[in-house]
C-alpha cells in the first residue's frame, strides 16, 4: 500500500527559476496539505485542499507561490520566481476529509535555491 | 506567532534514562497530536488526545493532555537509541486553526 508520494526528492535550482513540486496522496484520501519545514520556523502549513478545492491558503508566503489540485490523485506546488529564502523541505500530507488530526506525510522534497 | 511552544528544544540523554517533553499554549485545543520525525522522512503520527486530562500509553511512551486542553506532555521511559528523532506536537484550536509545535530534537546515546 503506497503512502504519499512526492517528487522530486531533491531539487537544486538557481534564483529566479520556476520550481514545481509534485504530490500524489494516498488513494481514497480527500484532504491534502502542503507544508514547509525550516530550522528557523519549524513546520508551517502553506495550504490545504478538501475534495480538490483550496480551503485555506493563508499560509502561502506570497504571490510567488501557487498550488493546484486538478484531480483527487495529484497536486502541485509551484514557486515562480524562486528565491534563496525559499530553500526548505516541502512536505505533502493527506487524510480523509476534515481529519486534520490524522495526517499521513510524504518523504518531502528538499529544495535548495542558489 | 507560534501557538505551540515545545521544550526543551534539544535533548541528549543516555540509553536507559527517562525524559519528558512539553508542549504548551495559551490557546485551547480541541485535540492534540504527537508526531515523530526521523531524518530525511516526514512526520509520523504517534497519538491523538482529545479529552482534558486524558492519558494514553504507547509501549514506553506516555502522553498526557492537560486538564484545560492547553498543554500536553510526552514521557519516555528507559529511552532507547531508536527513540532518537524530532518530536512534534500539533493541534487544532477552537477556531479551527491547525498548528505544529516548534519541535524537540531528541538524541539517545547508546
Amino acid at each position: 500500500d503506497a503512502g504519499v508520494i512526492q517528487s522530486p526528492r531533491h531539487e537544486v535550482t538557481e534564483m529566479g527559476q520556476e520550481v514545481t513540486l509534485r504530490c500524489k496522496p494516498i488513494s481514497g484520501h480527500n484532504s491534502l496539505f502542503w507544508y514547509r519545514q525550516t530550522m528557523m520556523r519549524g513546520l508551517e502549513l502553506l495550504i490545504y485542499f478538501n475534495n480538490n478545492v483550496p480551503i485555506d491558503d493563508s499560509g502561502m508566503p506570497e504571490d510567488r507561490f501557487s498550488a493546484k489540485m486538478p484531480n483527487a490523485s495529484f497536486s502541485t506546488l509551484k514557486i515562480q520566481p524562486s528565491e534563496p529564502r525559499d530553500s526548505a523541505v516541502y512536505f505533502c500530507a493527506s487524510t480523509v476529509l476534515s481529519r486534520r488530526d490524522t495526517q499521513y506525510f510524504g518523504p518531502g522534497t528538499r529544495l535548495t535555491v542558489l | 506567532t507560534q501557538l505551540l511552544e515545545q521544550s526543551p528544544q534539544f535533548l541528549s540523554i543516555q540509553e536507559g534514562e527517562n525524559l519528558t517533553v512539553y508542549c504548551n499554549s495559551s490557546s485551547v485545543f480541541s485535540s492534540l497530536q504527537w508526531y515523530r520525525q526521523e531524518p530525511g522522512e516526514g512526520p509520523v503520527l504517534l497519538v491523538t488526545v482529545v479529552t482534558g486530562g486524558e492519558v494514553k500509553k504507547l509501549k514506553r511512551l506516555t502522553f498526557q493532555f492537560g486538564d484545560a486542553r492547553k498543554d500536553s506532555s510526552l514521557h519516555i521511559t528507559a529511552a532507547q537509541p531508536g527513540d532518537t528523532g524530532l518530536y512534534l506536537c500539533a493541534g487544532e484550536n477552537t477556531g479551527n486553526q491547525f498548528y505544529f509545535g516548534t519541535g524537540t530534537s531528541l538524541t539517545v546515546i547508546p
